[in-house]
């Protein structure tokens, strides 16, 4: 409904390794946004990746990365991992093809990233 | 920093009642104005966009006083369904264009 895939639904790691999140959205649409939803922080904004470029950055640390594809899905990858990254990890799309951000976003499902 | 802020309840309130959520911003540039649901463990849904002339969704009502910076959500006759997270959420509109900014939400209970 939302036309954005994330994987995996779940993923657990250790304190130190590294995690790779994937998302989808629905064909034609180049743009994809991340966030992360922490215990108590509400949605913060991470990265926005348009035509294969990143755009924007939100006030993470570098060790938080990511790319987009040709066909416009993208990976998050989030390195040395720490405790507190323990999260919902959304992605999200606009609503229509060529949306310059902004506006309202349909989110995946999301990929909790546990870590211990 | 350009925040949204909300009361995170929760509002705990029987069925049938009328009950109102505030949400301030402080982006005076900010130009699309939305609430989003989020059910426990869930991804945010689009609730409903948040217009300068107020809009009306059946029991959904939306407010935005630009003036304020405030926005509001109205929600008549409650029903158990409604029992979620209401997310005010705002565009970064002139800093960082490109994302949305989030309110902690306000966790709503509707209790038969």
């Amino acid at each position: 409904e939302a036309g954005v895939t994330q994987s995996p639904t779940h993923l657990i790691k250790t304190r130190g390794q590294q995690a790779t999140l994937r998302c989808s959205p629905i064909s034609g649409h180049t743009s994809v946004y991340w966030y992360q939803q922490a215990l108590g922080l509400g949605l913060q904004f991470l990265l926005w990746y348009d035509e294969g470029e990143e755009r924007n950055r939100g006030n993470f640390p570098p060790r938080f990365s990511g790319r987009q594809f040709p066909n416009y899905s993208s990976e998050l990858n989030v390195n040395a991992l720490e405790l507190e990254d323990s999260a919902l990890y959304l992605c999200a799309r606009d609503p229509w093809t060529g949306g310059s951000g902004g506006t309202e976003a349909f989110f995946g499902q999301g990929t909790r990233l546990t870590v211990v | 920093r350009k925040e949204v802020e909300q009361d995170p309840g929760p509002f705990n309130v029987p069925e049938g009642a009328t009950v109102a959520f505030n949400c301030t911003y402080s982006n005076s540039a900010s130009q699309s104005f939305f609430w989003y649901r989020q059910d426990c463990r869930k991804e945010p849904k689009l609730l409903m966009s948040v217009y300068s002339s107020g809009n009306e969704d059946g029991r959904f009502t939306a407010q935005l006083n630009r003036a304020s910076q405030y926005i509001s959500l109205l929600i008549r006759d409650s029903k158990l369904s409604d029992s979620a997270t209401y997310l005010c959420v705002v565009n970064d509109y002139g800093g960082s264009q490109g994302n949305l900014i989030f309110g902690k939400g306000t966790k709503l209970s509707v209790k038969p």
